[in-house]
């Protein structure tokens, strides 16, 4: 089945730096990708999705690239600033296959 | 107003007793799953639903069961808890579209079996 490794499992940025968050996947056949914000004590929201035809989305200061060829997908925070501090999580799933399969997470902590 | 909510928020359970979770959707989505949350673990489906009526078995379905009688309603169900169970659970709903079912997930259900 897909494996998904994401990577660091832990970030620490300034404020005004980027952060970028990387996920590598094992199937080929894989065709939707989202990246979710988890705040302390509450559940996954939705930041992005893109589709595997999209190579680069960008929108409120997140910008997420997808490499089909890698099997890597990232998601880059410009400017960060300390209400970005949370914890990320990809998904990715296939076509046909509605369970998508989650990283294990990156926790960012945004120092003022 | 939340489209996905859970109940209870907190829950202490003994071993080997049951213990039902709850998760109500306003978004009129098919699909329906069931996550735990673990340290090191990341998110780990358990089940989930494609419609009322309808359980499917996720990645770690042993000593969990799963109900869906309704579009809106789906529960997770420990007939015999352990204390292994303890975690944070999370429910989400998705509307299912083909290889595009991105979820909205409930804020969450602690347990801690004792």
């Amino acid at each position: 089945g897909e494996q998904v490794e994401q990577r660091p499992p832990h970030l620490s940025v300034r404020e005004g730096d980027s952060a970028i968050i990387i996920c590598t996947y094992t199937d080929s056949a894989t065709a939707y990708f989202s990246w979710y914000k988890q705040e302390a004590g509450a559940g996954l929201q939705l930041l992005m999705s893109v589709l595997s035809n999209v190579d680069r989305k960008e929108e409120q200061g997140l910008t997420v690239l997808l490499n089909k060829k890698d099997k890597r997908l990232s998601l880059n925070l410009t400017a960060a600033h300390p209400g970005d501090s949370a914890v990320y999580f990809c998904a990715v799933s296939s076509g046909g296959n509605y369970k998508p399969t989650f990283g294990k997470g990156t926790s960012l902590v945004v120092h003022p | 107003e939340a489209a996905v909510t859970q109940s209870p928020r907190n829950k202490v359970a003994v071993t080997g007793g049951k213990v039902t979770l709850s998760c109500n959707q306003t978004n009129n989505h098919n699909n329906m799953y069931w996550y735990r949350q673990d340290t090191g673990h990341g998110l780990r489906l358990i089940h989930y639903s494609y419609g009322a009526g309808s359980t499917e078995k996720g990645d770690i379905p042993d000593g969990y069961k799963a109900s869906r009688p309704s579009q809106e309603n789906f529960s997770l169900i420990l007939e015999l808890a352990t204390p292994s169970q303890t975690s944070v659970y999370f429910c989400a709903s998705g509307d299912g579209r083909l290889g595009r079912d991105t979820q909205y997930f409930g804020p969450g259900t602690r347990l801690l079996v004792l």
